[in-house]
């Protein structure tokens, strides 16, 4: 089945900063990727996604690239805010079923 | 267009009693997928349906859980005998089904059990 890495968290930043959480994952076929993210007391919601090699997802100033080569999808965003705090899941959906897969998540927290 | 709907948001249950989870997929959605959410463990998959039918339970315990969506009314998810290490985080999300679609979550059953 369909499996994902990420970095491990938590991932702390000053207000501004650059950021990059890594994913890497392994999946049946050509799989759809997808980040969300997760509010503190919220279920996840999505906020990006791609669905086919070099293409890039984009939305409230992050973005992340399907690599197929590297089997990668890193989330980058060039200047966090505090409002950004939260934990973030990398989900491939792939296989017969398209089952999103989630690993552990990686939490941020930016600070003022 | 309402969003998917868990009831209920906190759920206190003794060991041995039984736990019943809703979810009330979007509008047009026939796919409903149910996660567990322990602390620093991530969301594990645990089952998969679609309107009557069971699709994928690989996530599932063998005993103890059990998951349905029928024809009329919302996905429940029934937790019988309930132990200590049940307590976790429980969401439901839905979604249209197919490749390219995401998943809508809900707000998830927070599930205490004492």
């Amino acid at each position: 089945g369909d499996s994902v890495t990420q970095m491990e968290g938590p991932v702390t930043l000053s207000e501004e900063a650059f950021l990059t959480i890594n994913c890497t994952y392994t999946a049946t076929g050509y799989p759809s990727l997808f980040w969300y993210v997760q509010y503190p007391g919220e279920g996840l919601q999505l906020l990006l996604k791609a669905t086919k090699a070099d293409d890039k997802g984009s939305n409230k100033g992050f973005e992340a690239t399907y690599r197929k080569e590297t089997t990668s999808f890193h989330l980058e965003k060039g200047s966090v805010q505090v409002s950004d705090s939260a934990v973030y899941f990398c989900a491939p959906s792939s296989g017969g079923s398209y089952i999103p897969t989630f690993g552990r998540g990686t939490s941020l927290i930016v600070h003022p | 267009n309402a969003g998917v709907m868990q009831n209920p948001r906190h759920l206190v249950r003794r060991r041995g009693q039984e736990a019943r989870l809703r979810c009330s997929p979007m509008k047009g959605h026939s796919h409903v997928y149910w996660y567990r959410q322990l602390p620093e463990e991530g969301l594990k998959f645990m089952v998969y349906l679609q309107k009557e039918n069971i699709i994928d339970e690989s996530g599932m315990p063998k005993e103890r859980f059990s998951a349905e969506f029928p024809k009329e009314g919302p996905s429940i998810l029934r937790i019988q005998q309930v132990v200590r290490g049940d307590s976790a985080a429980y969401f439901c999300a839905s979604s249209p089904g197919g490749k390219n679609t995401e998943a809508f979550f809900g707000q998830g059953t927070r599930l205490t059990v004492v």
